[in-house]
């Protein structure tokens, strides 16, 4: 089934860690995103990729780093996992362009202790 | 950062009224909008997008766009306790390369029996 995937579904980490949350997707779509959702903040844009071998940042891109080497994976990596990036991440992909819609994986809950 | 504003709700509706969800966006030059629908653990179903100005329906959904007011709604006919979920209004904006979807904080909708 075509789709986005997203690993692990849940994980529990202590500070200090390193963690990498992987994105695949088989739609051949060429933008892909990193959202973080917060309860009473919302979906959050951490950083985007409008085309293989290219990433910007968003809203809240401290602490985290993606990589973009091929079309189908979007890694996001916490290079030293603090409290406050407890939420539940979403990788979302769309064709690109101004009038395209998202696509969103089934999320990541992470919880740093 | 660009605003995309929505009331949390709750909003409560009985059975079989119409639902109606409001947002209003910052950018006057957006030009893209949706609307997703995300049951409670679950991630962001994209229901609805609308690029012109005026109505587009769908089944029980009619979004309506009116860029001159910033101000695009979804309404729900003849509700059901299934549609009960929070709804999210997205607008594509314009980033330093491609376009990411900028999300409200979402309205909690209740359906009741």
């Amino acid at each position: 089934i075509a789709g986005i995937t997203q690993a692990p579904t849940s994980q529990i980490l202590a500070a200090g860690r390193r963690m990498t949350l992987r994105c695949t997707q088989d739609m051949r779509h060429n933008a892909m995103y990193w959202y973080r959702q917060d309860l009473g903040l919302g979906l959050r844009l951490i950083h985007y990729s409008n085309t293989a071998g290219t990433t910007g940042k968003g809203e809240v891109p401290d602490g985290y780093s993606v990589s973009r080497a091929n079309t189908d994976d979007f890694p996001l990596t916490l290079a030293s996992a603090v409290p406050s990036q407890t939420s539940v991440y979403f990788c979302a992909s769309s064709p690109g362009g101004a009038s395209t819609e998202a696509f969103f994986g089934q999320g990541t809950r992470l919880t740093v202790v | 950062q660009k605003e995309v504003e929505q009331n949390s709700g709750p909003l409560s509706v009985p059975e079989g009224a119409i639902a109606s969800l409001n947002c209003t966006y910052s950018d006057r030059g957006s030009q893209s909008f949706f609307w997703y629908r995300q049951y409670s653990g679950k991630s962001p179903e994209l229901i609805m997008s609308i690029y012109s100005n005026g109505d587009k329906e769908d089944g029980r959904f009619t979004a309506q766009l009116n860029k001159a007011s910033q101000y695009v709604s979804l309404l729900i006919r003849d509700s059901q306790p299934s549609d009960s979920a929070t709804y999210l209004c997205a607008v594509n904006t314009p980033m330093h390369s491609g376009y990411a979807l900028n999300f409200g904080k979402g309205t909690s909708l209740l359906v009741t029996p």
